[in-house]
């Protein structure tokens, strides 16, 4: 079955530094999302992505955040200067059709100190 | 914009029994109902959805009811086992390539 890998698992960075979260969609979707979700919290949408560009985007994703699809397989979020409160896991989803049958990578686990 | 509620927040069952998660949403315009299981550290898992256009759909075990006019939606387990024991979320969301939008999820135990 095919699935939506994300790299790395486990981010430890510091504050005020700069992350890419990397994720690989399933390779014939064309609806791409990022989510987050504190620990022991329920999973919140950041952004949606098509056509080359976002479609929707949360209050949380403000200026910090920023999104990207470099090539025809990657799709990145850059997390700008890292707060203690960006501390969470972040997911990445694909779907074919939408907002329908999303699939959901593994997630990265990122930690600001 | 769209909120879901989710309750219980916890269920305790003892295997064999049947376990029910209800939400409600806000927004009258969402016409698509997932459900997703999330064991821990581990990713959302998509267990069942339905659209608008039905009350009710079902899969094996699981089950999921929809009541448009009272926006609510329920999820139905039946036989559960321990391997069930997991946190589960609804969600809900408009067509296209709109966003979920998650419950606060259940925290499942089926106890052997």
């Amino acid at each position: 079955e095919p699935e939506v890998t994300q790299t790395p698992s486990h981010q430890v960075t510091q504050m005020g530094q700069e992350v890419i979260l990397r994720c690989v969609p399933i390779s014939n979707h064309l609806y791409f999302y990022w989510y987050r979700q504190i620990l022991g919290q329920k999973v919140e949408f950041l952004v949606s992505f098509y056509n080359n560009e976002i479609s929707e985007k949360s209050e949380i994703f403000d200026d910090q955040f920023s999104v990207e699809r470099p090539d025809g397989s990657n799709f990145t979020l850059k997390i700008r200067s890292t707060k203690l409160e960006d501390s969470a896991m972040y997911f990445c989803a694909s779907s074919a059709s939408g907002g329908y049958g999303y699939t959901f990578g593994s997630g990265t686990r990122l930690t600001v100190v | 914009g769209e909120n879901v509620e989710q309750h219980p927040s916890t269920l305790s069952v003892q295997e064999g029994d049947s376990a029910v998660i209800k939400c409600t949403y806000s927004d009258s315009a969402s016409n698509y109902f997932p459900w997703y299981k999330q064991e821990l550290g581990k990713r959302p898992q998509l267990i069942i959805d339905i659209r608008s256009n039905v009350g009710e759909k079902k899969d094996q075990r699981i089950a999921v009811t929809l009541n448009k006019t009272a926006k609510h939606f329920s999820l139905h387990i039946t036989e559960t086992q321990p391997e069930d024991s997991a946190v589960y979320f609804c969600a809900a969301s408009t067509s296209g390539f709109q966003k979920l939008v998650f419950g606060t999820g259940t925290r499942l135990l089926v106890s052997p």
